[in-house]
């Protein structure tokens, strides 16, 4: 069965200080990994997708990576409004299912 | 539309009543998805259509749980005889193919009071 955990589980930062998320992953060939962001009260917003190892995708202050094993979401100087839940996603075998991690809440202060 | 649309936002629901959640997918997208979300989790993968073919319902907790998407747009999710347990965020995706990224409503809160 197709398994996402991503740490930590929450994460305090002050404004302007980079750090990492992690997503580990276990599936029976992967055919894609996606970033969401979640804002509460709303549904998950899509911010990328990723399908080989090595493959890396960049937004704003975002740049998320890929290996065999996890990905990484690098949030470079971030800024408050880059508060938010962020969830990780793969598809497996299962081409109709999207298997969740439980998210990292992000906060950052002023 | 412009995104997802679900309705209600917000449903309350005496235990035992039957409930409908409606889902407008994105215009000319195939996929469809809904998935439950309890505070603090991620999304919990319930069922999958392709138009109106319903190819994976592996995710729904119980034979109460039914959902539909007869001419391949608008899909319901149905909840008979809803227990305390079925409290949760509902919240629907669309994806313009199979595999590509897919995009959430807003989700409506479900709660069995």
């Amino acid at each position: 069965e197709d398994q996402v955990t991503q740490s930590p589980e929450a994460l305090r930062l002050q404004e302007g200080e980079s750090s990492s998320l992690n997503c580990s992953y276990t599936v029976s060939g992967l055919r894609g990994l996606f970033w969401y962001r979640q804002d509460p009260g709303k549904g998950p917003e899509f911010l990328f997708t990723l399908y080989s190892a090595g493959e890396e995708k960049e937004k704003e202050r975002l740049k998320a990576t890929l290996t065999k094993k996890e990905s990484f979401l690098h949030i470079t100087a971030p800024k408050p409004e880059d508060s938010a839940t962020y969830l990780c996603a793969v598809h497996g075998d299962s081409w109709g299912k999207l298997q969740f991690g439980a998210g990292t809440q992000v906060v950052v202060t002023p | 539309g412009a995104g997802v649309s679900q309705s209600p936002r917000y449903k309350v629901a005496k235990r035992g009543q039957d409930v409908a959640l409606r889902c407008d997918p994105i215009s000319g997208h195939v996929s469809l998805f809904w998935y439950q979300q309890a505070l603090g989790q991620g999304p919990e993968f319930l069922t999958y259509f392709q138009n109106e073919a319903q190819l994976d319902k592996s995710g729904l907790p119980s034979d109460r749980f039914f959902a539909e998407r007869p001419e391949g747009s608008v899909s319901t999710l149905k909840i008979q005889r809803t227990q305390q347990e079925d409290s949760a965020v509902y919240l629907c995706a669309s994806s313009p193919t199979r595999g590509t990224e897919a995009f959430f409503g807003q989700g409506t809160r479900l709660t069995v009071v």
